[in-house]
């Protein structure tokens, strides 16, 4: 069974303050990598997509990938009180018809003004 | 104004009733998703379809139906087989499933399914 896993939090950073959320995945063979943001009874938007071994940054989000420690992480620098919300980590695993996106469970974060 | 939409945004159920949620994109995308969400668990894959007249099903398929009959439209029956629908339904798009960007996923808003 393909999993991935994340701390469910809740998360609690102060505004300005820098938000790291980890997450982890089992499939070796997992190419795509994906952050999203869901706030509360609303639907998930991209945050961030990662496809190789490094860092990648987009304005106050930077997203790490270590597929050797099977590993995918996303900061949030200067977070806002708009960014309280629950971050959620996806994965591809399989190939052909059985490819599809694995869910974590999500992180719920809280930035205190 | 690209994207998603999904109608209603509540839907409610009776005992025995098929229920359908309209999912519409505009966004050209050739792939599109249903996923069913509920409280403390992950998004979880219903149906997905790569191209008009042609779907599978995900993880949970049992009580639910599909049809693509046209690229920017994917409709879901929640039909009454299916005993426990209350939940949160999103439906999504990506250009294709070829992997990287092109996979990306889009949600549409939402609807939210409540037995009476």
């Amino acid at each position: 069974q393909k999993e991935v896993e994340q701390n469910s939090g809740p998360l609690s950073v102060p505004e300005g303050a820098i938000a790291s959320l980890n997450c982890t995945y089992s499939d070796r063979g997992s190419q795509s990598f994906f952050w999203y943001r869901q706030y509360s009874g609303k639907s998930p938007e991209l945050i961030m997509s990662i496809y190789s071994n490094g860092d990648k940054e987009d304005g106050r989000f930077t997203a790490q990938l270590n597929k050797a420690s099977q590993y995918v992480s996303l900061l949030i620098r200067d977070s806002q009180p708009s960014d309280s919300a629950t971050y959620l980590c996806a994965v591809t695993a399989g190939a052909g018809n059985n490819r599809k996106l694995i869910w974590g469970l999500g992180t719920s974060l809280a930035v205190n003004p | 104004d690209g994207g998603i939409t999904q109608s209603p945004k509540y839907l409610f159920r009776k005992e025995g009733q098929n229920v359908t949620l309209s999912c519409e994109q505009n966004l050209n995308h050739d792939a599109m998703y249903w996923y069913r969400q509920d409280p403390g668990q992950g998004l979880r894959l219903i149906y997905y379809s790569q191209i008009v007249n042609d779907f599978q099903k995900g993880d949970i398929a049992e009580g639910y139906s599909v049809s693509r009959e046209k690229k920017e439209s994917f409709p879901l029956t929640v039909t009454s087989a299916q005993k426990n629908p209350t939940a949160f339904y999103l439906c999504a798009s990506s250009r294709n499933r070829a992997g990287g960007e092109g996979e990306t996923q889009y949600f549409g808003p939402g609807t939210r399914l409540l037995v009476l």
